[in-house]
């Protein structure tokens, strides 16, 4: 079945620091990529999201580019913020016509990051 | 705010017990998706329903069931709690039959077995 691998936490960087939280997934077709950010007492939010091979999604300086050939989806930010401190999922869904029926998301288990002053 | 509303926000109840979740999508989405957030098990997929019809069922117990009524909330309902069954539960919505465009969570409902 799908899965999604997560780079394990948790991850602390020094603020401006340069980031990457790797994730790779396993299914058939051609999923659709995302990831979600959960801010400490909240639910997951929505931070990007990609459908294609080769689309970046990008939001609030994050950036992820779907690689169909590394079947990756890594997450980057140029220059981190403590506001940034959360817990972050990478997440698949299966593409919708191939597989009606059974759209749920599948998470990676999350990488906790925390960004010192 | 998201637009998934979630009550309670927090459930303290003993083992043995029986209790009901109840999610109310965003506006406009026919799906609603439950979501099990525990320390050790991470998100796991519970259950999918579109448009009052369950379409996918994940991991879960026998014990817990949901619906999803013609108003298009949905209620989870856990039965025979367990101190296992502690843990947060969230509820998602989406705009389609599908997830291409990814969910809508709500801030979901810590429970507590005692």
């Amino acid at each position: 079945g799908d899965s999604v691998t997560q780079m394990e936490g948790p991850v602390t960087l020094s603020e401006e620091a340069f980031l990457t939280i790797n994730c790779t997934y396993t299914a058939t077709g051609y999923p659709s990529l995302f990831w979600y950010v959960q801010y400490p007492g909240e639910g997951l939010q929505l931070l990007l999201k990609a459908t294609k091979a080769d689309d970046k999604g990008s939001n609030k300086g994050f950036e992820a580019t779907y690689r169909k050939e590394t079947t990756s989806f890594h997450l980057e930010k140029g220059s981190v913020q403590v506001s940034d401190s959360a817990v972050y999922f990478c997440a698949l869904s299966p593409n919708r016509i191939s597989n009606f029926g059974n759209e749920k998301l599948t998470f990676g288990t999350g990488t906790r990051l925390t960004i010192i002053p | 705010d998201s637009g998934v509303t979630q009550t309670p926000k927090h459930l303290i109840t003993a083992t043995g017990q029986r209790v009901t979740l109840r999610c109310s999508p965003r506006s406009g989405d026919l799906s609603v998706y439950w979501y099990q957030q525990s320390l050790d098990q991470g998100l796991q997929f519970l259950i999918h329903y579109y448009n009052g019809e369950e379409r996918a069922k994940g991991n879960i117990l026998e014990r817990f069931s949901a619906q999803q009524f013609p108003d298009l909330h949905s209620e989870l309902n856990l039965s025979s709690l367990e101190l296992g069954d502690s843990a947060l539960y969230f509820c998602a919505s989406s705009g389609g039959e599908g997830t291409g465009y990814g969910y809508t969570f709500g801030s979901g409902t810590r429970l507590t077995v005692v």
